[in-house]
């Protein structure tokens, strides 16, 4: 079966800029996460999607990360503006009955 | 927020030698999940233990439970050069109703030298 696909892969940008980052979980998978992970430490979750609904954003900076999650499948993650503390790598994950989560190979965004 | 703990944060081992990993939780779990993160590289799912289940195996892994102490350990027997990677542990809380919130440790790091 087709895994987590993300992109872009990498992306550089300047502070104050914005950014979008895309995801496609795997079919069937009603339970979309986006997570952010700083070098060094374990992943902290940003939204959590089921279906087309949001089920956790609590900590989601939402002065500037927003995130929807189209028609149910696909979803974005944007960042406006960006700032020098969000340069990490995101990770965007699906789950069928949200135990096992199945990851993307993540978003590395430096900001400068 | 972090609830798992590592320990250690890293570890380095020769081939062929076991690996062993502990994770130290704060409240009750549903569950307990194990991931491998190689370098710069999303997470894979290793193992996934209930709070009913005190063992499990899948391969060269080994997972333990205990409750009453809160902590897990993971095995890894055999180790070869591709196990280098951060492991992690994630738990579910009893208390988690249908939001299933994985709570993440901050991993250990292993290092598996030819």
């Amino acid at each position: 079966e087709a895994g987590v696909a993300q992109s872009p892969r990498y992306k550089i940008i300047e502070k104050r800029q914005s950014v979008a980052f895309w995801c496609n979980p795997i079919s069937g998978h009603a339970t979309l996460y986006w997570y952010q992970q700083i070098l060094g430490q374990g992943p902290k979750l940003l939204i959590q999607f089921q279906n087309n609904g949001v089920v956790d954003d609590s900590q989601l900076p939402k002065d500037r990360f927003s995130a929807e999650r189209l028609k149910g499948v696909d979803s974005t993650l944007k960042i406006q503006p960006a700032k020098l503390e969000d340069s990490a790598v995101y990770l965007c994950a699906s789950s069928l009955r949200g135990e096992k989560l199945f990851f993307g190979s993540g978003t590395q965004l430096s900001v400068l | 927020s972090q609830q798992g703990e590592e320990d250690p944060q890293a570890l380095s081992i020769q081939e062929g030698e076991n690996a062993t990993m502990n994770c130290s939780y704060k409240t009750s779990i549903n569950n307990l999940q194990w991931y491998r993160q190689n370098s710069g590289r999303g997470l894979v799912h290793l193992i996934l233990i209930r709070s009913n289940e005190r063992e499990k195996h899948s391969g060269r892994l080994r997972v333990t439970l205990d409750t009453s102490k809160k902590s897990s350990s993971l095995l890894i027997t055999a180790s070869r050069a591709a196990d280098t990677a951060s492991y992690f542990c994630a738990t579910v809380s009893s208390n988690a109703g249908n939001n299933r919130k994985l709570i993440w440790g901050l991993g250990t790091s292993l290092a598996v030298n030819p």
